[in-house]
């Protein structure tokens, strides 16, 4: 069984509309979360990460942790066209070695022009 | 910006044969991996290194192997590659809690 899993599997939005990703972890032992992002082609690049309780916003981005339900998550409001990409949700903590990356299975977000 | 390098992009070969793929990280960072990423886009974790120690995940084939000659460098041989090696191989370092990832090397096995 994945130690984190994402949902849903893939989005649409139109342009200008709200995405929201979700992440559930299965191990308490996860403290640290990021949210990745993958265009075709390239390489995930870290978007931003979240360790406490609550919300953590970066421009248009907005992730949300809630460690009692193990449960992240990401929105993203004015969704570009330039959104559309591949997000991973990763976690780390005691259980996953050295910091290591425990990656979910990624969601496929495409914004409609 | 780039600062985790892999060569080739890409490299198509056949059943059998022995591929190297490079990475190197100019971040001065302490810990390398290797990722491969499958058709289904799931990234899963092969190598880590650092300081000279290394972790295997226990599911990646003998077949394959990490090669490093200083920090900053951590390449990955196949030796004799079967279809299902088939997959982006990423590369990827990091210094405290965050990872940086390269581009990628797209292996195809014919």
């Amino acid at each position: 069984q994945q130690k984190v899993q994402q949902s849903p599997e893939s989005l649409s939005v139109p342009e200008g509309g709200m995405a929201s990703l979700n992440c559930t972890s299965s191990d308490r032992n996860f403290q640290y979360f990021w949210w990745y992002r993958q265009h075709s082609g390239e390489g995930p690049k870290a978007l931003m990460s979240i360790f406490s309780d609550g919300d953590k916003k970066e421009g248009r981005f907005t992730a949300h942790l809630n460690k009692a339900s193990l449960h992240v998550s990401l929105h993203i409001r004015d969704s570009q066209p330039s959104d559309s990409a591949l997000y991973f949700c990763a976690a780390s903590g005691l259980s996953s070695g050295s910091w290591q990356l425990i990656f979910g299975s990624g969601t496929q977000l495409t914004v409609m022009p | 910006e780039t600062a985790v390098f892999q060569t080739p992009n890409y490299h198509v070969t056949q059943v059998g044969n022995e591929v190297s793929f490079n990475c190197k990280q100019t971040l001065g960072h302490d810990t390398m991996y290797w990722y491969k990423q499958d058709s289904k886009k799931l990234l899963k974790i092969m190598f880590s290194y650092n300081n000279k120690q290394l972790i295997v995940n226990e599911t990646v084939p003998r077949r394959f192997s990490p090669q490093s000659s200083d920090k900053a460098h951590l390449n990955l041989r196949i030796k004799s590659v079967e279809p299902e090696d088939s997959a982006v191989y990423l590369c990827a370092s990091r210094q405290g809690r965050e990872q940086y990832f390269g581009p990628g090397t797209r292996l195809t096995v014919l």
